[in-house]
């Protein structure tokens, strides 16, 4: 069973703190894996795909891709109250994980 | 670029009723995807589309959940009959190669 786990939180951190979301995925073969946002009661938004081992920057938005160690990580930057949503992990074969319920604080 | 559109928002029927959704991916995606989204839970892939050919359905209920992709456009998601444990979110998602695409999703009741 290929699986995709996140930390389920809450999260919560101050305004214009460092936010840190990790997902681990179980299929060595997973090759792409992208971070969506989903506000409540919304629709998941794309806003990360990341399909090669590092970093990738967008924004105050990282990704970091560990294909030996099967984890995938979001960082944001100066968070905001408007970053307050959960954030879910998928790998390309489109299997979600839990999500990761983050809040902002002022 | 018009996006995933979803029909009906809303649904409210009775256990042991049937059910249908509709989903207009966007044009030229020849991916598709439902999921079922129960609240407080990740998505979960029900069916993946290729065109009009099933990819993976190995998490679709078929005793009572059905889908079909006619001429690999539009889609439909069928429940018959429905338990309430089937209260959820559906949500259609399409894709053109990287990156996918969601739409507005089908809240249903189950009473």
């Amino acid at each position: 069973q290929k699986e995709v786990e996140q930390n389920s939180g809450p999260l919560s951190v101050p305004e214009g703190a460092i936010a840190s979301l990790n997902c681990t995925y179980s299929d060595r073969g997973s090759q792409s894996f992208f971070w969506y946002r989903q506000y409540s009661g919304k629709s998941p938004e794309l806003i990360m795909s990341i399909y090669s081992n590092g970093d990738k920057e967008d924004g105050r938005f990282t990704a970091q891709l560990n294909k030996a160690s099967q984890y995938v990580s979001l960082l944001i930057r100066d968070s905001q109250p408007s970053d307050s949503a959960t954030y879910l992990c998928a790998a390309n074969d489109m299997r979600f994980g839990a999500g990761t319920r983050l809040t902002v604080k002022p | 670029e018009a996006g995933v559109a979803q029909s009906p928002r809303y649904k409210i029927i009775e256990k042991r009723q049937s059910v249908a959704f509709w989903c207009n991916p966007i044009s030229g995606h020849a991916t598709l995807y439902w999921y079922q989204q129960i609240l407080g839970q990740g998505p979960k892939l029900l069916i993946q589309f290729q065109n009009n050919g099933v990819v993976d359905d190995s998490q679709l209920p078929k005793d009572r959940f059905s889908a079909e992709r006619l001429k690999g456009v539009d889609s439909t998601l069928k429940i018959q009959p429905a338990k309430l444990e089937d209260s959820a979110v559906y949500l259609c998602a399409s894709s053109f190669g990287r990156g996918y695409t969601f739409g507005s999703g089908t809240r249903l009741t189950v009473v």
